[in-house]
């Protein structure tokens, strides 16, 4: 089956950016969405189909998508983007829903 | 503002049943297909089962089918999940979640509840 494939755990130090990658076969084929979660909260959108920023998620995200590899980076990172992020796909032939295992995004 | 609250969890013990239920408000129920995700105590996102906005469509995950049943009401605006024959490794935080369609991405969340299947 479909499987995809993210790093446990990403650091960066603030104001750089940083990278996490969704690595599955052919997933540029696919819409990928991204979803952003805090200690202790609900997930929250932060990129739709590869690329697409929802209201209110700052600019300093943005997705890419091609070959085997999604990707989520984020420019300036700041402490509050610490979080567990979660990169999704819809697999059509079998009418699924499918995650990622989640990156940790620490900010040092 | 869009809210969705859950409610309905709790303790239950192996074999038993639990439903839960999800109140929408905030924006046009029966425009957006609904789903219910879980995340086991420290482990990652887990799609359980999405729901077309009509209701005459649904699918569910392997881990599931044939013991969880999902379903809504549009005229009271609220999600269900009925769930038989539970197992320990169902115990999970649930949440609600709605998207414009059943491919589309999750756009609202709720809060979550916690189901604890235990003896």
């Amino acid at each position: 089956s479909y499987v995809l494939t993210q790093p446990p755990s990403v650091s960066v130090a603030p104001g750089k950016a940083a990278k996490i990658t969704c690595g599955a076969d052919n997933i540029g084929r696919e819409s990928v969405h991204w979803y952003q979660q805090q200690p202790g909260q609900a997930p929250i959108l932060v990129i739709s189909n590869d690329s697409d920023r929802p209201s209110g998620i700052p600019e300093r995200f943005s997705g890419s998508n091609s070959g085997n590899t999604a990707t989520l980076a984020i420019s300036r990172v700041e402490a509050g983007d610490e979080a567990e992020y979660y990169c999704q796909v819809w697999e059509t032939s079998t009418e699924h829903w499918l995650f990622g295992g989640g990156t940790k995004l620490t900010v040092l | 503002e869009v809210h969705l609250l859950e409610s309905g969890g709790g303790l239950v013990q192996p074999g038993g049943s639990l439903r839960l239920s999800c109140a929408a408000s905030g924006f046009t129920f029966i425009d957006y297909a609904m789903t219910w995700v879980r995340q086991a105590p420290g482990k990652g996102l887990e799609w359980v089962s999405t729901i077309t906005g009509s209701g005459t469509g649904t699918c569910y995950a392997d881990s599931v089918k044939g013991r969880f049943t999902i379903s809504r009401d549009n005229s009271k605006n609220t999600l269900f999940l009925q769930m038989n024959s539970l197992r320990a490794e169902d115990t999970a935080v649930f949440y609600c979640a709605g998207g414009y369609s059943r491919s589309s991405e999750f756009v609202y969340w709720g809060r979550g509840i916690l189901v604890t299947v235990s003896s």
